[in-house]
């Protein structure tokens, strides 16, 4: 089984500074998918960032962007120039490519502050 | 167009009482996924439908929780003699096909069982 985790429960970033939270993950598969999700207080899980494992090339999405090490089994995600609009919760998720494997196994997540 | 909603926003329920929670997918996702965040904890799996094949029931915690698909849209989460540890925002999801990378999701439900 697959387990994800995120090390830094919470984290804090002035506004418009850069910020990466943490992310490790444990697999014996070499085709998956990695995630991360913000989660506001409405509670409403937003896609922020993908990643194909066969992919070297990192992900950027705007202001997001990922370092992802796959012999290391990381994935940490990058927010440059931070927004009081980044305040969440982020969630690092996993994703199997197996036929009927695909439920997203998550972290236990790192929540943001955005200082003014 | 619409996103995944979920109904009730918020449930506050007695200890053994029954308690059933709704979700309604994006027209036209045949992928259906329910989800559990206890406070201070990640999303854990309980369920998944795809079109009509059998679901994966893998993630379910104990017989006490169940859940259905009708027509393959509306799908309803039921869990019987709610218990404390219950307690949890069940999140809801669903994607356009099986295989679909992106899952959307609701705005969960909040259950409180007291």
């Amino acid at each position: 089984a697959q387990t994800v985790t995120q090390s830094q429960p919470e984290m804090s970033v002035q506004e418009a500074e850069t910020v990466t939270l943490s992310c490790t993950y444990d697999t014996s598969e070499s085709d998956y998918y990695l995630f991360w999700y913000k989660q506001p207080p409405s509670r409403q899980m937003i896609l922020v960032i993908r990643q194909e494992a066969y992919k070297q090339q990192n992900a950027t999405e705007n202001r997001f962007s990922v370092n992802f090490q796959k012999a290391a089994k990381s994935f940490s995600l990058k927010i440059s120039d931070s927004q009081l609009g980044d305040a969440a919760m982020y969630f690092c998720a996993y994703r199997s490519l197996g036929a009927g494997s695909y439920q997203l196994t998550f972290g236990k997540g790192t929540k943001l502050s955005v200082i003014p | 167009g619409a996103g995944v909603s979920q109904s009730p926003s918020n449930k506050v329920t007695e200890k053994g009482k029954d308690v059933e929670l709704r979700c309604d997918p994006i027209s036209g996702h045949t992928a259906l996924y329910w989800y559990r965040q206890s406070l201070g904890q990640g999303l854990e799996f309980l369920i998944y439908f795809q079109g009509n094949s059998a679901p994966d029931k893998s993630g379910l915690p104990s017989d006490r929780f169940s859940a259905e698909r009708t027509g393959g849209s509306v799908s309803t989460l039921t869990i019987q003699r709610t218990q404390q540890e219950d307690s949890a925002v069940y999140l809801c999801a669903s994607s356009l096909v099986e295989g679909s990378y992106e899952q959307y999701f609701g705005p969960g439900t909040r259950l409180t069982v007291t």
